[in-house]
Order: C-alpha cells, then structure tokens, then sequence
C-alpha cells in the first residue's frame, strides 16, 4: 500500500506563472488535507477535501488559490498567478475518516523565482 | 477562532536528558494528535489521545491529555540523536478541520 504521493517534489516557477501541485491519497482514504509551511514555521491549514467536495476552506486565501479532488485522480492544489511569497512547502494529508491519524506525503517545495 | 500554543519553542538538550513539550488549547477538545517532523522531512504520526487523563507510552515516549481536555504533554526520556526534531500538536475541536500547533524544535547535543 503505497503512502500519500505528492509530485512534483520540486517545483520552480516564475512569478506570475501557474503552480499545479498533486496529491494522490492512500489507498481506500477518502479525506485530504492541505497545509502550507513556510521556513522553521509550523503547518498552517489550507483546506480540506472530501472526494468531490470541499469541506473547509477557511485557511486558502480568497484569490489566486484553489482546490480540488475529483471523483478520479489526485488532489490538486493550483496557484494562480504566484508571487515570491507563495514560496513554501506544501504538504498534502489523507486519512480514512475524519479523526483519525493522518498520513502526510513527501511535500512540494515551491519556490517562486 | 482555535488557538493552539506549544511551549517552549525551542529546546536543546544533552543526549540522555528528558524532554517535555506542552500543548495547550483555548477551547475544550475532542480529541488530540502528535506528530514529529524530522528536519527536511514531513510530519509522522505519533499518537491520538481521546479520553481525558489519558496517558500513553511507545518506549521512551509518554503522552498524556488532560483532565479538562484542554492540554497535552509529550515527554521523552533519556534523549537520542534520533529524537531531533519538530514536535506538533494537532487538535480536533469539534470543527472541520485539524489545527497544527506551533512546534516545538528538538535539537539533541551528542
């Protein structure tokens, strides 16, 4: 059973260009959740995703972000448009149900250049 | 909104010595979940802690909620090299989604 599975694992871009960032969750798991670290910060919550539905989106901010995790295939996170303050780690959770421990992936750095 | 404190930020200690972190809600929890981040890495799941007073060890490891179900303590006896790391409390208030505390980083002196 493969764990959470985040790519690209790097990215670059240039300001003002799109950043697409996959998730795929494990196996069977349902939940996915999205958080933002910055540097020798802690992880700040974006959204949250129910297959098909997003359940919580109070941490995206309001423009350029958004998110999706359709019936088939991974979750995506798309930046719009990004800014050299969009540069941080983006780290992609699922769990089976809500509640339970979540299983992080490997992350996608994005630096914006 | 849910506030979420750890203390302390940071901690070094010498190899073989206890560590303790603390964390600390505003709001009375469901529930309550441990990570640890190793440096460059992502975070693992520790732990989840449901009853109040509950108290759980894995080896070295004890974790404790409290009575009120406001607060949690992780301690580590006896520190190793392998210990290094950030510590994050991840609490469940009822609500839609897990909120991160802020860490506490680890730093282990050989």
């Amino acid at each position: 059973n493969a764990g959470v599975m985040q790519n690209p694992r790097h990215l670059v871009r240039r300001r003002g260009q799109e950043a697409r960032l996959r998730c795929s969750p494990m196996k069977g798991h349902s939940h996915v959740y999205w958080y933002r670290q910055l540097p020798e910060e802690g992880l700040k919550f974006m959204v949250y995703l129910q297959k098909e539905n997003i359940i919580d989106e109070s941490g995206m901010p309001k423009e350029r972000f958004s998110a999706e995790f359709p019936k088939e295939g991974p979750s995506i996170l798309r930046i719009q448009q990004v800014v050299r303050g969009d540069s941080a780690a983006y780290f992609c959770a699922s769990s089976p149900t809500r509640s339970t421990e979540a299983f992080f992936g490997q992350g996608t750095r994005l630096t914006v250049v | 909104g849910q506030q979420v404190m750890q203390i302390p930020q940071y901690q070094h200690v010498q190899e073989g010595e206890d560590f303790t972190t603390y964390c600390n809600s505003s709001t009375t929890l469901s529930n309550i979940q441990w990570y640890k981040q190793r440096p460059g890495g992502h975070p693992v799941f520790l732990i989840q802690l449901v009853k109040s007073g509950e108290v759980k060890k894995q080896k070295r490891l004890t974790f404790q909620f409290g009575e009120a179900k406001k607060n949690s303590s992780l301690h580590i006896t006896a520190t190793q090299t392998t210990d290094v790391g950030t510590y994050f409390c991840a609490v469940d208030n009822y609500g839609q989604n897990f909120v991160f505390g802020p860490g506490t980083r680890l730093s282990v002196l050989p």
